[in-house]
């Protein structure tokens, strides 16, 4: 088990660029999640899947943003036309859902990608 | 809409002592998970302790146990013997059971937790 891990782990760019960011989740977790986490705050829940399907995108997630996890395995996040409001550490995390145990739906967290607009 | 207060931005304790971190919720649920994760700087979220509303006994993991009091809708964290390595951002989070809903967390905005030599 090798845990959550994502790539870039830093991403610098000039406002106006599209930027993409991916996420492996924990071998056999169902379920992804992305949040978003600005200095000082705690994480805010952008989206969800389950498997392939992405069953709920919060209100922060402007048309600007789109997220895919195809054949429900890794997950990746792409701004368009990034502006400098979006600079934040975008956090991925996962779990395994729908099994009896202490650790199912529990979340385990990558350890984020950096994002700077400039 | 779910909401979780840490009302303590900063705490600061001694090298093995204890500390008690404090977390209150408001949920019209009545199945749930409470949470505590912590960041260390610059370092991944960590999972640290995990509770089920529907159990009466409260969850420990080592050095860490939680008084959850689902009346008062508290969910405290303590360490005992506080370590050097402990210092972090500590987050209390919530997440509705299931059933069909939403399995997202929700996080308090975090206490800066500082052990001292």
């Amino acid at each position: 088990d090798t845990g959550v891990s994502q790539d870039p782990r830093h991403k610098i760019t000039k406002r106006g660029q599209n930027v993409t960011f991916r996420c492996d989740p924990i071998s056999e977790h169902n379920r992804l999640y992305w949040y978003r986490q600005t200095l000082g705050q705690g994480p805010e829940f952008l989206t969800y899947f389950q498997n392939e399907a992405q069953l709920e995108k919060s209100r922060l997630l402007s048309d600007r943003f789109s997220a895919e996890r195809p054949k429900g395995s890794f997950s990746t996040l792409e701004i368009q036309r990034t502006e400098q409001g979006d600079s934040a550490m975008y956090l991925c995390a996962s779990s395994l859902g729908g099994r009896a145990g202490p650790s199912t739906d529990t979340q385990y967290f990558g350890p984020g990608t950096r994002l700077t607009v400039l | 809409a779910q909401t979780v207060t840490q009302s303590q931005p900063e705490m600061s304790v001694q090298e093995a002592e204890t500390v008690t971190l404090s977390c209150t919720y408001d949920t019209s649920e009545n199945n749930y998970y409470l949470f505590w994760y912590k960041q260390p700087p610059s370092r991944q979220m960590i999972l640290v302790i995990r509770q089920e509303a529907y159990k009466q006994q409260n969850a420990t993991e080592n050095r860490f146990s939680v008084n959850f009091q689902k009346a008062a809708k508290s969910f405290s964290l303590k360490i005992s013997d506080s370590q050097l390595g402990d210092t972090a951002m500590y987050f209390c989070a919530f997440m509705k059971g299931s059933g069909g809903s939403n399995y997202k967390l929700t996080f308090g905005k975090g206490t800066l937790l500082t052990v001292n030599p």
